[in-house]
C-alpha cells in the first residue's frame, strides 16, 4: 500500500521556467511532510518541509504548498537551473514523538534543461 | 568526517551469503535510522535507534535482517542468508535530536547490495 505518491516518474523542464512536482497521500494521519532531493550516488539531502497546519512555505527558489483537504503537495522551483537535476522525494511523517519515520515516495527525476 | 558515512560502498554477494554495513552518523547525533531503497522505489524504514536503544524495528522484513548500535554510535546491519530480493541501496541516516525532528535528517551516501 503506497501511501506517499508521486505519479510523475520524470519532468523536463526548461531553465529559467517553473517546475513543478506533485506528491499525493492517502493517511490523514500524517502531519508533517518533507521534500529531499538526490544526486546520483549520494544519499538523500532535505530541501524543505511544511507542517500540516501550514498550506503555503517558502524558502527562496523553492515553496511547498499542501491542500491538507485534497491530500497533496507540490513542489514549485522558480527559476529552474540545471543544478537542480536531480531526483526529488516527496516524504510525510506522523506525530513529532520517537520513532517518527519518513514515508517516501518513489520520486521524481527532474531534468532541467539549457 | 562531516557527515554520515557508509561503508562498503558496494557490496556483491553470492545468495546465501551473510552481510554486513557499517554506519558512522555525524558525531553526537542521537537518533540513527536505517531505510533500504530498491531500484525505482523510494526508501523504506527499516528500523531507528535514540542513542544505543533500538525503538522500532517494525520495517525489518524478516528475521535475516538484525541491526545493533551497542556503543550509540556506530552501527551495523546484518543480513543473513542473503537472497536476491535483499538486494538494495542501503540508506543510514541520522540527526542531532530524536527521530529526525523539523527534517534535520542527515543521510550517508549508501550501500548497494548485490545478491547473485
Amino acid at each position: 500500500d503506497q501511501q506517499v505518491k508521486q505519479n510523475s516518474p520524470s519532468l523536463s523542464v526548461q531553465e529559467g521556467r517553473i517546475s513543478i512536482l506533485n506528491c499525493d497521500y492517502t493517511n490523514s494521519m500524517f502531519d508533517y511532510f518533507l521534500w529531499y532531493k538526490k544526486y546520483p550516488a549520494e544519499g538523500p539531502t532535505f530541501l524543505i518541509s511544511i507542517s500540516s497546519i501550514k498550506d503555503k512555505n517558502e524558502d527562496g527558489r523553492f515553496t511547498v504548498f499542501l491542500n491538507k483537504s485534497a491530500k497533496h503537495l507540490s513542489l514549485h522551483i522558480v527559476p529552474s537551473q540545471p543544478g537542480d537535476s536531480a531526483v526529488y522525494f516527496c516524504a510525510a511523517r506522523r506525530g513529532t514523538g520517537t520513532a517518527s519515520k519518513l514515508t517516501f515516495g518513489t520520486g521524481t527525476r527532474l531534468q532541467v534543461t539549457l | 568526517g562531516a557527515g554520515v558515512s557508509q561503508s562498503p560502498r558496494y557490496k556483491v554477494a553470492k545468495r546465501g551469503q551473510d552481510v554486513a554495513l557499517r554506519c558512522d552518523p555525524i558525531s553526537g547525533h542521537v537518533s540513527l535510522f536505517w531505510y533500504q531503497q530498491a531500484l525505482g522505489q523510494g526508501p523504506e524504514f527499516l528500523t531507528y535507534f535514540q542513542n544505543e536503544a533500538q525503538l522500532d524495528k517494525s520495517g525489518l522484513p524478516s528475521d535475516r535482517f538484525f541491526a545493533e548500535r551497542p556503543e550509540g554510535s556506530v552501527s551495523t546491519l546484518k543480513i543473513q542468508r542473503t537472497q536476491q530480493e535483499d538486494s538494495a541501496v542501503y540508506l543510514c541516516a541520522s540527526s542531532r535530536g530524536l527521530a529526525g525532528i523539523d527534517g534535520e535528517l542527515f543521510f550517508g551516501e549508501g550501500s548497494r547490495l548485490t545478491v547473485l
